[in-house]
This record gives structure tokens, sequence and C-alpha cells, in this order.
């Protein structure tokens, strides 16, 4: 079983101000690590992923996360945020499954208020 | 390429009807999944098909169901609606497996009075 946490139910910025929104997951087996964004009254968009390789994951919008195997963090962040960044956003996970597939397992989400 | 599709958007039912929402993937994507947005429990997984199988399923109730079409156009119904059964429900669509990115649709609102 899976479970991701992420510990901020909101978090408020300045604009031009970083961010980093934070992601903890548990897991018994390794696993693909996912973050998505939401706007309102929107579905969820794919922001970057961690499949292998470089632990930093570089994605739109210019967001990048990385990966801490030791600390079993996936922390998203930004170096100057934009009000066009208010949404809410959630991490996920799923496990290397043999089969191929299996579950994204979501956090309860971040919410990001960026103001003037 | 069209991004997923979903229909309705909005749906407004009462206690005990049922309802079927329908979701129509990429072209070219054979898996879709369902999930339950709602406030108090976040992002859940209902079910996943590929080909036309059900190939994993959260922990719902049977009330809630689906299936895929050869084409794999996918619907969910759930029966005998209850209050709680109001949320936003989330389709995805990916080619096949998990390393594939999920694309979700609009989702469709549903509330049950």
């Amino acid at each position: 079983a899976q479970s991701v946490t992420q510990l901020d139910s909101q978090v408020p910025v300045f604009e031009e101000a970083p961010v980093e929104l934070r992601c903890n997951y548990s897991s018994s087996v390794s696993v693909y690590l996912f973050w998505y964004v939401q706007y309102p009254n929107q579905g969820l968009q794919l922001l970057l992923k961690y499949l292998s390789g470089s632990t930093l994951v570089k994605g739109i919008n210019g967001f990048e996360a990385e990966f801490n195997k030791s600390q079993t963090s996936f922390h998203l962040r930004k170096p100057s945020v934009h009000i066009s960044d208010t949404a809410e956003y959630f991490c996920a996970v799923s496990d290397r499954s043999d089969s191929g597939y299996s579950t994204l397992t979501f956090g309860k989400g971040t919410m990001l208020l960026v103001s003037p | 390429k069209a991004g997923v599709t979903q229909t309705p958007r909005y749906l407004i039912k009462t206690r005990g009807q049922q309802v079927t929402l329908s979701c129509s993937p990429i072209s070219g994507h054979r898996s879709v999944s369902w999930y339950q947005q709602t406030p108090g429990q976040g992002l859940q997984f209902l079910f996943e098909y590929f080909s036309e199988t059900q190939r994993n399923k959260g922990n719902f109730p049977g009330r809630f169901s689906g299936r895929q079409f050869s084409n794999s156009r996918s619907e969910m119904n759930v029966s005998t609606l209850e209050l709680g059964d109001s949320a936003l429900y989330l389709c995805a669509s990916s080619l096949a497996t998990t390393r594939d990115t999920q694309y979700f649709g609009p989702g469709t609102r549903l509330t049950v009075l």
C-alpha cells in the first residue's frame, strides 16, 4: 500500500517570490512520482514526473522537483511564481508494477495562492 | 490531437436514481481511468480499463461500475445514488502503462439532491 502526504493545505506567496510545495510518500516498493496541477473548473494537468535517472526533474511552466529516496520526498519548486500559478497542486505516486500498470495514489493537494 | 472529453459536464440527480457518465479518450490511448474528487476525501481511484477489460479497481461499493468499448470510449455508472456520491468525476486516458502520462478530462460535476 502507498500513501502520499502533502503537509501544507494552503501556501500563500507573493508574486515573483520562490515557492516550495512539499510532498512525502510511503511505499514498500519502488515508485514513480508525479506532480499535477488543477486550475478552477478544470481537470488535472501533468507538471512533471520522475521515472528513473536524474533525481532533479524539470517540468512545464518553470517548475522542478527533486526526488530524495532516503527522505521519501518529492518536493516541487519554482524560483519565481506568477499570479497565473494560483491553482491546486497534487503529488501522486504509483508503484512499479510488473504488469506495467498500477493505480495513482494522490495526496490531498496544496492550494497555491499567489498575490500581487 | 483532441483532448479527453467528458459528458455531461454537469448533472443533477436525486437520491435513488442512477447515472451514466461518458469519457472519450485521446485517440490512440487504450487505458482509461476514473477518479472521484471530493473536498473531504480528495482524489480517489475508482477503476481502470484497458482494451475493454477492467484491469484495476479501487475501494468503492458495487453501485459503481464501468465499461469500455472497442473504440476505447468508457462509461461509468452509479446506481441507487446517495448524497455522498456528489463529486467531480474525472476520467484520464493514457497509452497503456503507469509510466505513460495520464491525461485528464475536465470532469463531470455530479450533484445528488
